[in-house]
């Protein structure tokens, strides 16, 4: 599986806008960037997911670089409930692949 | 719709037993995932299972083993229980083969002691 790259912890000011960076230089062509994050005492929650373009959601956008070899999630204001574990992972869903490959993640803090 | 849930939520057992954890997925979902998250280990995936059948396996060792049964509810047994099997074992549904998202349970807390 392809391997990403985060930074261990972050803080961020509420109600602020929140940059989470991920590196995966060796994405393959056929592998989508997912998000996921956990909560505390919850299980990992479904966030976004892109191939090439720039996504967004109700929750957050998803900037993927031109060549693919990083992207970025955007939490355009965050509220303390954001704090949580953020996790990027690609995903070769083409080839049956079903299974999701974890990293360590990003520990997002939010400050009141 | 209800989410995936997970029975029991908390679980303490001895070394050698067996445990069986449970994963009711949302309805309608057919395949069922399981992870373990420990903290020195993170999130790993453990199996996935669809129509009942296994498609994909973790490395983790024999004792841990899983079913599904034809309403796509799965159970997962760990038998031979050892101390470093304390986790947050994780279930997690998905409507299809290659749908994009998995949607997660609580968890099910087992402590062996």
């Amino acid at each position: 599986d392809a391997k990403t790259t985060q930074p261990n912890s972050m803080e961020s000011n509420e109600e602020e806008p929140v940059h989470l960076p991920c590196n995966h230089s060796t994405i393959s062509g056929t592998d989508y960037i997912h998000w996921y994050r956990q909560l505390p005492s919850q299980g990992p929650e479904y966030v976004i997911h892109g191939l090439t373009s720039n996504v967004n959601n109700r929750m957050a956008s998803l900037a993927i670089a031109e060549d693919r070899k990083s992207s970025t999630l955007i939490l355009h204001r965050a509220t303390l409930r954001d704090a949580a574990v953020y996790y990027c992972i690609l995903r070769d869903v083409y080839f049956g692949n079903e299974k999701l490959t974890f990293g360590t993640g990003t520990r997002l803090t939010i400050i009141p | 719709k209800a989410g995936v849930t997970q029975t029991p939520r908390y679980l303490i057992k001895t070394r050698g037993q067996q445990v069986t954890l449970s994963c009711s997925p949302i309805s309608g979902h057919r395949s069922v995932s399981w992870y373990q998250q420990t903290p020195g280990q993170g999130l790993q995936f453990l199996f996935e299972y669809f129509s009942e059948t296994q498609r994909n396996k973790g490395n983790f060792p024999g004792r841990f083993s899983g079913r599904q049964f034809s309403n796509s509810r799965s159970e997962m047994n760990v038998s031979t229980l050892e101390l470093g099997d304390s986790a947050l074992y994780l279930c997690a549904s998905s409507l299809a083969v290659g749908e994009e998202t998995q949607y997660f349970g609580p968890g099910t807390r087992l402590l062996v002691l």
